[in-house]
């Protein structure tokens, strides 16, 4: 199995500003994926992490807003840009590879927007 | 969009009872996976059942998949104070790039 780290574990951030969010994997996985979790909500996929490649959007995100990279495979961020009170969320960082197998989670970064 | 949605949306059950969630789904699966989240944290996957399997167990879990009514249930027997969490069914689509969809989520509460 897979252990995720994923930091900062929570912030605090004032609007307008920018949120870099780190998602290590301790091992090589095929596929990375970033979801939003609304408060009290379930989770919601914002990209797929393509490595060396862009990332695939889901509808309703796009790149200009949540810039994603994929170094290599172990590794990703994302940024949520030019934030609004509207982007307090959990942001959770996902991986697994290819066949059916459970996907391993981080902790989750726990967004304040003010 | 969501892909499932699950019932009930919160259960509160006493220790040692059995505790069961349902999960509806659209479209044609791959497989049917399970999580459990506490207290906002990340997601731990419980249980997988791929779509040409009926039953699965997993210790005290037990799932049932049925493909002609895309629904499963996940049982949950001698519940513990410890099994506390909100519990995510999620599924990887036949057409798709692997990405898991989640459902609602059931709040489920163990009392001591």
């Amino acid at each position: 199995s897979a252990v995720i780290s994923q930091k900062p574990s929570r912030d605090i951030c004032q609007r307008g500003t920018s949120l870099t969010i780190q998602c290590q994997v301790d091992s090589q996985v095929t596929m990375m994926f970033w979801y939003r979790q609304q408060p009290g909500q379930s989770l919601t996929l914002i990209a797929t992490a393509n490595q060396g490649s862009e990332a695939t959007y889901e509808s309703g995100f796009v790149i200009d807003k949540f810039p994603i990279s994929r170094p290599n495979l172990t590794f990703s961020t994302l940024t949520v840009s030019n934030m609004s009170p509207e982007d307090s969320s959990i942001y959770l960082c996902s991986a697994r590879d290819r066949g059916p197998e459970g996907a391993f989670f981080g902790q989750g970064t726990r967004l304040t927007v003010v | 969009s969501q892909q499932g949605e699950e019932d009930p949306q919160a259960l509160s059950i006493q220790e040692g009872e059995n505790a069961t969630m349902n999960c509806s789904y659209k479209t044609s699966i791959n497989n049917l996976q399970w999580y459990r989240q506490n207290s906002g944290r990340g997601l731990v996957h419980l249980i997988l059942i791929r779509s040409n399997e009926r039953e699965k167990h997993s210790g005290r879990l037990r799932v049932t998949l049925d493909t002609s009514k895309k629904s499963s249930s996940l049982l949950i027997t001698a519940s513990r104070a410890a099994d506390t969490a909100s519990y995510f069914c999620a599924t990887t689509l036949i057409q798709g790039a692997q990405k898991l969809v989640f459902g609602q989520g059931t709040r489920l509460t163990i009392n001591p």
